[in-house]
């Protein structure tokens, strides 16, 4: 089973629509939960962080964690095309050691169409 | 703003090269890191260091090695560059916060590595 799991897509959805990006994660001590997105080409860029349960709403953003179900998710309220790009999820594990690392998941890529 | 910086946008190597490739933060940050991203396999992690002089492996070492003579800089080594090391080439650096809060990596521009 791999640490961070994320559907690679790609998730299409129409413009003005909310795409739901999900992952889950093995580590049930994990801490920390974050979104990146990340456009052809381009370096991961921060959009999102989360480490309670519930939901963290940043603009059109929403970010939903459950620690008993292992999984965090992202929503893109009236998604546009600008916001065609893979979004990978990333977790701090429980004992991310020295560097605090980060598990990432291999993204998912999503298409926003007019 | 932060920042972190990578020396090059494009890189193309021969076979058997000996491979630098630089990175520098301006946020003070103690973590750096190296990774390399490769379609299908996502982000995996080759070295990372969380002070000066300090190194540790990650994930995928082999190949590899790492200089981190003074904090702000973290430099990458293909001792002897191979065509399986075609890839994108991305640094990192965190702030090594507290237990739970945000220990978020900023990254580079990403270095695009051909060996020819």
């Amino acid at each position: 089973q791999k640490e961070v799991e994320q559907n690679s897509g790609p998730l299409s959805v129409p413009e003005g629509a909310i795409a739901s990006l999900n992952c889950t994660y093995s580590d049930r001590g994990s801490q920390s939960f974050f979104w990146y997105r990340q456009y052809s080409g381009k370096s991961p860029e921060l959009i999102m962080f989360i480490y309670s349960n519930g939901d963290k709403e940043d603009g059109r953003f929403t970010a939903q964690l459950n620690k008993a179900s292992q999984y965090v998710s992202l929503l893109i309220r009236d998604s546009q095309p600008s916001d065609s790009a893979t979004y990978l999820c990333a977790v701090k594990p429980r004992y991310a050691g020295g560097g605090n690392k980060l598990t990432f998941g291999t993204g998912t890529q999503l298409k926003v169409e007019l | 703003d932060v920042k972190v910086t990578q020396s090059s946008r494009y890189l193309v190597k021969r076979t058997g090269e000996k491979v630098f490739l630089e990175c520098v933060q301006d946020m003070d940050h103690e973590n750096m890191f190296w990774y390399r991203q490769d379609p299908g396999l996502g982000l995996r992690l080759i070295y990372f260091s969380y002070d000066v002089k300090m190194k540790e492996k990650g994930d995928i070492p082999e190949g590899y090695s790492v200089s981190r003579e003074k904090k702000e800089r973290f430099s990458l080594i293909l001792e002897s560059a191979s065509t399986n090391q075609t890839s994108m080439y991305l640094c990192a650096s965190s702030s090594p916060q507290p237990f739970g809060l945000n220990t978020e990596a900023f990254f580079g521009q990403g270095t695009r590595l051909t060996v020819v």
